[in-house]
C-alpha cells in the first residue's frame, strides 16, 4: 500500500541536543510538508517542500530546519531541543494537479524534550 | 488568530443517529475545505472535501455542506457508528497555489453502542 512513514514513532531526545526526524513516501508525491502539532492545538504548518524547493513560514523558529535529499525522503532537524519543542510532529504529502489540496498525512513522531 | 474554528471539543452521539460537526472560519480567502479524522497514536487520515463552487458533498455515510455566506462548514455522519469515534478536524486552504493548511483544533467524537 502506498503510504506515508514516519521514524521513530517516539523519540525522546535532551535538551539543547540536536535531533532528526525521518519521512519517507511511497506516494510519488512532490510535495511534502512537516507539521507540528501540541496537545489539544490544531496542526501547524513549519514548512514544505515543493519538488526540491523549500518554503519556510514566517513564524517558524530558526531551530528548525528541514533536508529533502531526494522525492520518498524529507528529514525535520532540531537543532537545539527545548521543552517547548515537546509535540507530535506530522509530516504530509501532496501531488500537484488534481486534488492538489489534500494533505496525506503519516502517523507522526511524538518528541519528548528531557 | 484562529481563522478555522471548532467550538464544540466534543460530541456524544447515539450508535445509529446523526453525528453533526460544526466548522466556522474567518477568512474570505479560503476557497477548498476538508474533514480530517484521527485515531489516537495515528496521523489524520483524509476524509471528505468540498470546494467553494459546492454546497453539498456526498461519500457515503459522510456528507459535507458548506454555508459560504455564514462562513460555516459542517459534517454529517448517518448513521453514525462506534468506529466513528475520534477526533474531527476541519480544514481550509485558500487560493490555488496555496500548500498551506489552516487548521481547526479538532472535536473528540465518541459513538455510543
Amino acid at each position: 500500500d502506498a503510504m506515508v512513514i514516519q521514524n521513530p514513532r517516539y523519540q525522546v531526545t535532551q535538551f539543547g541536543k540536536p535531533v532528526t526526524l525521518s519521512c519517507s513516501q511511497t506516494l510519488n508525491h512532490n510535495v511534502m510538508y512537516w507539521y507540528q502539532q501540541k496537545s489539544s492545538q490544531a496542526p501547524k504548518l513549519l514548512f514544505h517542500y515543493y519538488d526540491k524547493d523549500f518554503n519556510n513560514e514566517a513564524d517558524t523558529p530558526d531551530n528548525f530546519q528541514s533536508r529533502r535529499p531526494n522525492t520518498s525522503f524529507c528529514f525535520l532537524d532540531i537543532r537545539s531541543p527545548g521543552l517547548g519543542d515537546a509535540a507530535m510532529y506530522l509530516c504530509a504529502t501532496s501531488r500537484e494537479g488534481v486534488e492538489q489540496e489534500t494533505q496525506y498525512f503519516g502517523p507522526g513522531t511524538r518528541l519528548l524534550v528531557l | 488568530d484562529q481563522q478555522v474554528k471548532q467550538n464544540s471539543p466534543s460530541l456524544s452521539v447515539q450508535e445509529g443517529r446523526i453525528s453533526i460537526l460544526n466548522c466556522d472560519y474567518t477568512n474570505s480567502m479560503f476557497d477548498y475545505f476538508l474533514w480530517y479524522k484521527k485515531y489516537p497514536a495515528e496521523g489524520p487520515t483524509f476524509l471528505i472535501s468540498i470546494s467553494s463552487i459546492k454546497d453539498k458533498n456526498e461519500d457515503g455515510r459522510f456528507t459535507v455542506f458548506l454555508n459560504k455566506s455564514a462562513k460555516h462548514l459542517s459534517l454529517h455522519i448517518v448513521p453514525s457508528q462506534p468506529g466513528d469515534s475520534a477526533v474531527y478536524f476541519c480544514a481550509a486552504i485558500a487560493g490555488a497555489g496555496s500548500y498551506q493548511l489552516t487548521f481547526g483544533k479538532g472535536t473528540k467524537l465518541s459513538v455510543i453502542p
